[in-house]
This record gives C-alpha cells, structure tokens and sequence, in this order.
C-alpha cells in the first residue's frame, strides 16, 4: 500500500507561469489536504477536499490558487501567474474520513520561482 | 498576527540524554494534538497524538504531556539517537475533527550531538 505521493518533488517555474502540483492519496483515503510550508515555518493550511468537493478553503489565497480532486485521478493544487512569493513546499495529507485524522504526509512539492 | 521569517528554536542535547520539546497552543477548543517529526527534505511524520480529555500518552521513547490549563503541550524523547534530528511540529486539530485542518505550531529543530 502506497503512501500518499505527490509529484513533482521539485519544480521550477518563471515568474507569471503556472504550476500543478499532484497528489494521489493513500488507497481508501478519499480526503486530502493541502498546506504551505515557507522556510523555518511551521505547516499552514490551504484546502480540505472530498471527492469532487471543496470542502474547505479557507486557507488558500482568493486570487490564482485553486484546487480540485476529481472522482478519477490526483488531486491538483494549480497555481496560476506565479510570483516569487509562491516558493515554497507545498504537502497533501490524506485520511479515511474526516475528524479521524490519520496523518498521512506526502514527501512534499518543493516549487521555486525564479 | 504572526511573525514570519523567524529562525526555527533550536534544541541541541547529547547522543543517550532525553530532550523535552514544548509547545503551546492558543485554542482552547483543541480537542486532538499530534506532535510531528520532520526531517530534511521529507513531509511531516507522525509521532504521537493525544486527546484533551487525557494529560498524558506514551509511546516508544516518546511520551507527550498535556496541560489544558495553561494550553501547554510538550515531547519527551527518551535516549536520544541520531536519527532523532530533526525538525518537531506540535499541531492542534479544531473542535469536533472539523474542516479547517491541523494548525501547526513553528517547530523546534532538535540537534543531536555525537
């Protein structure tokens, strides 16, 4: 059984490009949440996705972030016209269901933008 | 508001001492805290979690202390060993498992020396 993958491990982009990020929850885990990890900080929520659903976004930015998990395929955290500001690691984590939180990191997206 | 860019607090403790790592938290409606570990590189890894309705759990070399009172949380690590350096996330999971994900503290980098 996978653990929860993410990809790429490392990307680069120029200012006003954008980025996709993926993340494939472990198997059964049909929650994921994304978070933004800046250098020397801790973890900072982004978005809490089901399937197909959009269940909380409170932490992500109004303007370029958006997120989805489809019923097929990764989830996706797209960043659009990215800026220098956006370099950061960028973590998915997956559990069974809600308010059981298992814990179940991915290795990270680590997004530069030169 | 939060301050960003700080330098993570470092703890530096000799191979074999016990380290105590602490941590407090600011909302009082927490009911679940996890401590993470993590290292270079790597997404946050579970260590070990506790509810607010106890004041004490122990794992293997781990033990986690928790006080309501003064929203003071903290990790022992017995015997410390090399491969314990690291970076430790304490994170407070809101009311009820809600959506809102983990909240996570700075983080404290724990140095072993030889």
């Amino acid at each position: 059984n996978a653990g929860v993958m993410q990809n790429p491990r490392h990307l680069v982009r120029r200012r006003g490009q954008e980025a996709r990020l993926r993340c494939s929850p472990m198997k059964g885990h049909s929650h994921v949440y994304w978070y933004r990890q800046l250098p020397e900080e801790g973890l900072k929520f982004m978005v809490y996705l089901q399937k197909e659903n959009i269940i909380d976004e409170s932490g992500m930015p109004k303007e370029r972030f958006s997120a989805e998990f489809p019923k097929e395929g990764p989830s996706i955290l797209r960043i659009q016209q990215v800026v220098r500001g956006d370099s950061a690691a960028y973590f998915c984590a997956s559990s069974p269901q809600e308010g059981a939180f298992e814990a179940f990191f991915g290795q990270g997206t680590r997004l530069t933008v030169v | 508001g939060e301050s960003v860019g700080l330098h993570l607090p470092t703890l530096s403790v000799q191979e074999g001492d016990n380290s105590i790592i602490n941590c407090a938290y600011s909302n009082s409606a927490s009911d679940y805290f996890i401590w993470y570990k993590q290292e270079s590189g790597k997404g946050p890894q579970f260590i070990i979690d506790i509810r607010s309705n106890m004041d004490k759990r122990q794992g293997q070399r781990v033990t986690v202390l928790l006080n309501k009172t003064v929203k003071h949380l903290s990790l022992q690590i017995a015997a410390t060993q090399p491969g314990d350096s690291a970076v430790y996330f304490c994170a407070d999971w809101g009311t009820g498992g809600g959506a809102d994900g983990l909240t996570f503290g700075k983080g404290t980098h724990l140095i072993i020396q030889p």
